[in-house]
């Protein structure tokens, strides 16, 4: 059965610290994983990675993917208050999506 | 705003009616997918168009749960003779086809539609 295992499942952190984010996954016929942030509203598109050990970057966010091991990794370096959110992973096969679970961020001033 | 739009935003009913929630996508964008959260949860993917044709439905749609597109455009679901097991988010996204490789493009997703059954 295809499955997208993300963890921790929530985390507490203060300002200033960096965090990192698990995402490994199980599925058939994989084309992309998938990281999005989602606050109080639908999940906004952070990074799409199709390819093992090319870094994603967008500012103080990265993403990695390896896919012998099948896991990602997202890292967010000098968190802030606004990165409090829920981060999603999600892998594509042919035509499905499979999110995970999420992992909830709480980061304190 | 050009962005995916859902509406109702919000939907109370009552055990055993039908709803039905639509989604505009993206004008450009061929691809349309529907989802289901509940709290806690990340999304939980029900069924895919690909323009009008309806390519993927999730084991999770029972038969109470029909999604049509008819023009390639907006779609609908619905859901007849709601349970309270249906209460949830429901979410629309929308994307591009996927390059040569195979790997799909970002979807963009509605606000969804919260339906909560009585």
């Amino acid at each position: 059965e295809d499955k997208v295992v993300q963890s921790p499942l929530s985390l507490v952190v203060h300002e200033g610290d960096t965090v990192t984010l698990n995402c490994s996954y199980e599925v058939t016929n994989f084309r992309s994983l998938l990281w999005y942030k989602q606050e109080k509203k639908a999940p906004t598109f952070l990074f799409m990675l199709t390819s093992s050990g090319i870094e994603k970057k967008s500012g103080r966010l990265s993403s990695i993917l390896d896919k012998k091991e099948l896991f990602s990794i997202l890292n967010i370096t000098a968190t802030q208050t606004g990165d409090s959110a829920v981060y999603l992973c999600a892998v594509t096969t042919f035509n499905k999506f499979y999110f995970g679970s999420g992992t909830k961020l709480n980061v304190k001033p | 705003d050009t962005g995916v739009s859902q509406n109702p935003r919000h939907k109370i009913t009552k055990r055993g009616q039908n709803v039905t929630f639509r989604c505009d996508p993206i004008s450009e964008h061929n691809r349309l997918y529907w989802y289901r959260q509940t709290l806690g949860q990340g999304p939980e993917f029900l069924t895919y168009f690909q323009n009008e044709a309806q390519l993927e439905k999730s084991r999770l749609l029972s038969d109470r749960f029909s999604a049509e597109r008819p023009k390639g455009s907006f779609s609908t679901l619905e859901i007849q003779r709601t349970e309270q097991g249906d209460s949830a988010m429901y979410l629309c996204a929308s994307s591009l086809s996927g390059g040569g490789g195979g790997a799909y493009n970002e979807q963009f997703f509605g606000p969804g539609t919260r339906l909560t059954v009585l």
